[in-house]
């Protein structure tokens, strides 16, 4: 079976602009959440996602948003980037167990 | 708040050399706590899931123990491919996020 997947895989962005990050979950698993991580620390939350609603939200700004889609997948959208938000941003699927399968994660670059 | 912390931060082991890594967490109401493994540029890899004290689970040269207030991740005869950071993460009964510790990073010298 597939991982969770995600795309794209690197990403440089110019402080101001606008990204979209996508991910797809295991086939079966309906929850999708979304963590940042910076160089040296672990995984901080930012949301879940269950069944297309919001489960979930970490200490984040406004400018972070999520959506999720009838097939499961989701994307996250950061808007007017700052040189903070350069990050690996990772996605997870749960099983109905509640364990959390991480995808590769997206490298984002804001310079 | 719930809150994780690992301990050591780094640990450099030679190969064949069986150590125990920590997690300390405060949590209210336990859900479940969760090992990973992470490699350089990746995702975090799922190894266990702990739900309650006395808890003991194993995988190769892994094994995974909880008290309630801390796991340690025991390491027998590692081997440099055991080499990586271990993250541990908890889920309290207060939310759905996972809160991680900033891991350890392990090294085994051959």
């Amino acid at each position: 079976d597939a991982g969770v997947t995600q795309s794209p895989t690197h990403l440089i962005k110019t402080r101001g602009q606008h990204v979209t990050l996508r991910c797809s979950p295991i086939s079966g698993h309906k929850s999708v959440s979304w963590y940042q991580q910076v160089l040296g620390q672990g995984p901080q939350f930012i949301f879940q996602y269950y069944e297309k609603e919001e489960r979930g939200r970490g200490n984040f700004p406004d400018r972070f948003s999520a959506r999720q889609f009838p097939n499961y997948s989701s994307e996250l959208n950061v808007n007017a980037l700052l040189l903070g938000d350069s990050a690996l941003y990772l996605c997870a699927s749960s099983s109905p167990w509640n364990e959390q399968y991480f995808g590769p994660g997206t490298r984002l670059t804001v310079t | 708040e719930d809150q994780v912390t690992q301990s050591p931060e780094a640990l450099r082991l030679q190969e064949g050399e069986s150590s125990s890594l920590n997690c300390s967490y405060t949590v209210s109401g336990l859900r479940g706590l969760f090992w990973y493994r992470q490699d350089p540029g990746k995702g975090p890899e799922f190894l266990f899931t702990l739900y309650s004290a006395g808890e003991e689970k194993e995988k190769e040269r892994l094994k995974a123990t909880l008290t309630k207030k801390e796991s340690f991740l025991h390491i027998t005869a590692p081997k440099p491919e055991d080499s990586a950071t271990y993250l541990c993460a908890v889920q309290g009964n207060t939310g759905n996020q996972f809160y991680f510790g900033t891991g350890t990073s392990l090294t085994v010298i051959p």
